[in-house]
């Protein structure tokens, strides 16, 4: 069955420092990866996506992620967080040829000042 | 930008009634989505509709049914709510065409509770 891992259910990090929020997806032939982040009271709004090609991809926000074929994961890091960061952040994966994209449990970012 | 609105944030509901979420989207997209979302559990899939009558379901489509007459509509229908239903529900919306990349815009959710 088609499932996306994220590790870590919630993130403390100050301000400033560096952050990597995991993300491990099950294997497919032909598979796209995505990050979305959910701020307070608000939607989804995409972060970042890896279709094909290179494997860093970069996204809004200061946020890349790496793709990662032989260990099936795509981290999302950021090198320096703002207050402004506090989200949660959801990856998920669809296959190429499916309409569905399947989502990780969330990953709740909190920047402490 | 794609707008994807949904009919109210907030709502609240008895057990027994039948509730209608609706969702609105302005970029002329084939494929509509509902989701609901709950802590610790991301989010679920209950159908999706990739052309105006068609419908498939999606991972929880129990106690749920839904409807698209047109092409930028698409609702969510609680027969008979009930409480295990309180959570939050967000649409999305994409272009057709599977077999390509096309990313799910987001509508701001309702939060639906049930009493």
């Amino acid at each position: 069955a088609q499932s996306v891992t994220q590790l870590d259910s919630q993130v403390p990090v100050f301000e400033e420092a560096p952050v990597e929020l995991r993300c491990n997806y099950s294997s497919s032939v032909s598979v796209y990866l995505f990050w979305y982040v959910q701020y307070p009271n608000q939607g989804l709004q995409l972060l970042l996506k890896y279709l094909s090609g290179s494997t860093l991809v970069k996204g809004i926000n200061g946020f890349e992620a790496e793709f990662n074929k032989s260990q099936t994961s795509f981290h999302l890091r950021k090198p320096s967080v703002h207050i402004s960061d506090t989200a949660e952040y959801f990856c998920a994966r669809r296959e190429a040829g499916s309409y569905q994209l399947t989502f990780g449990k969330g990953t709740k970012l909190s920047v402490i000042p | 930008d794609v707008k994807v609105t949904q009919s109210s944030r907030y709502l609240v509901k008895r057990t027994g009634e039948k509730v209608f979420l609706e969702c609105v989207q302005d970029m002329d997209h084939e494929n509509m989505f509902w989701y609901r979302q709950d802590p610790g559990l991301g989010l679920r899939l209950i159908y999706f509709s990739y052309d105006v009558k068609m419908k498939e379901k999606g991972d929880i489509p129990e106690g749920y049914s839904v409807s698209r007459e047109k092409k930028e509509r698409f609702s969510l229908i609680l027969e008979s709510a009930s409480t295990n239903q309180t959570s939050m529900y967000l649409c999305a919306s994409s272009l057709g065409l599977a077999g390509s990349y096309n990313e799910q815009f987001f509508g701001p959710g309702t939060r639906l509770t049930v009493l």
